[in-house]
């Protein structure tokens, strides 16, 4: 158990609805990254928070957004919902961004299915 | 932007041997490289990490070294174990930002 905690463990939706995927970090830890893990494109960094703050963007659609809240756990919202959306999300916590300790503590996913 | 490329996609070692998993990354820039194990229904675990200072880090079974120049680096487990079975995933980071990984190699080790 790494301490990174997802909710909810399963979504099943269809397509145009939108979702919230929910994080909370270890605690102490101040960064969480984002990630979508599908079959064919493997893990793809979506976006970090660190603090309150976003810190770093990858390859995040405009459809998806996210936000770190001040008791630092975060939320990954996806709209527009595409089949291609289908995929396992994760989050990922690590101590602090800022003191060169980036280990990160991977939590057990949302798996999202839209059909 | 980065780009990581791993090596190989499935490997299959007998019990007792050892495994080595090789991933290439494209950004100089990058000072940090985690490898992880994912195993079935479950979130990627680190199991071992090296920063661009460093050339080779080891912990138990497991090494991971670490060539600047050539912009590889790789993740040598030996005495494998059936436990040792699962999907390993390297990961290249400028400090603690927009982690890149490989695409994930399965490794199964037969008893």
């Amino acid at each position: 158990d790494s301490g990174v905690t997802q909710t909810p463990k399963h979504l099943i939706t269809a397509t145009g609805q939108r979702v919230t995927l929910r994080c909370s970090p270890r605690s102490g830890d101040l960064s969480v990254y984002w990630y979508q893990q599908s079959l064919d494109q493997g893990l793809q960094f979506l976006i970090q928070y660190y603090n309150g703050e976003e810190r770093a963007k990858g390859n995040i659609l405009e459809r998806f957004s996210a936000q770190q809240f001040p008791d630092l756990h975060s939320e990954l919202n996806l709209s527009s919902l595409e089949l291609g959306d289908s995929a396992l999300y994760f989050c990922a916590s690590s101590v602090e961004w800022d003191r060169a300790s980036y280990e990160q503590y991977f939590g057990p996913g949302t798996r999202l299915t839209v059909t | 932007g980065e780009n990581v490329e791993q090596h190989p996609s499935t490997l299959s070692v007998q019990e007792g041997d050892s495994a080595v998993i090789k991933c290439t990354y494209s950004d100089s820039a990058s000072n940090y490289f985690p490898w992880y194990k994912q195993e079935l229904g479950k979130g990627p675990q680190l199991i071992i990490d090296i920063r661009s200072n460093v050339g080779e880090k080891k912990d138990q079974r497991i090494a991971v070294t670490l060539n600047k120049t050539a912009k590889h680096f790789s993740l040598h487990i030996t005495e494998t174990q059936p436990e040792d079975s699962a999907v390993y995933f390297c990961a290249a980071s400028i400090s603690g930002n927009q982690f890149y990984f490989g695409t994930g190699t399965s490794l199964t080790v037969i008893p």
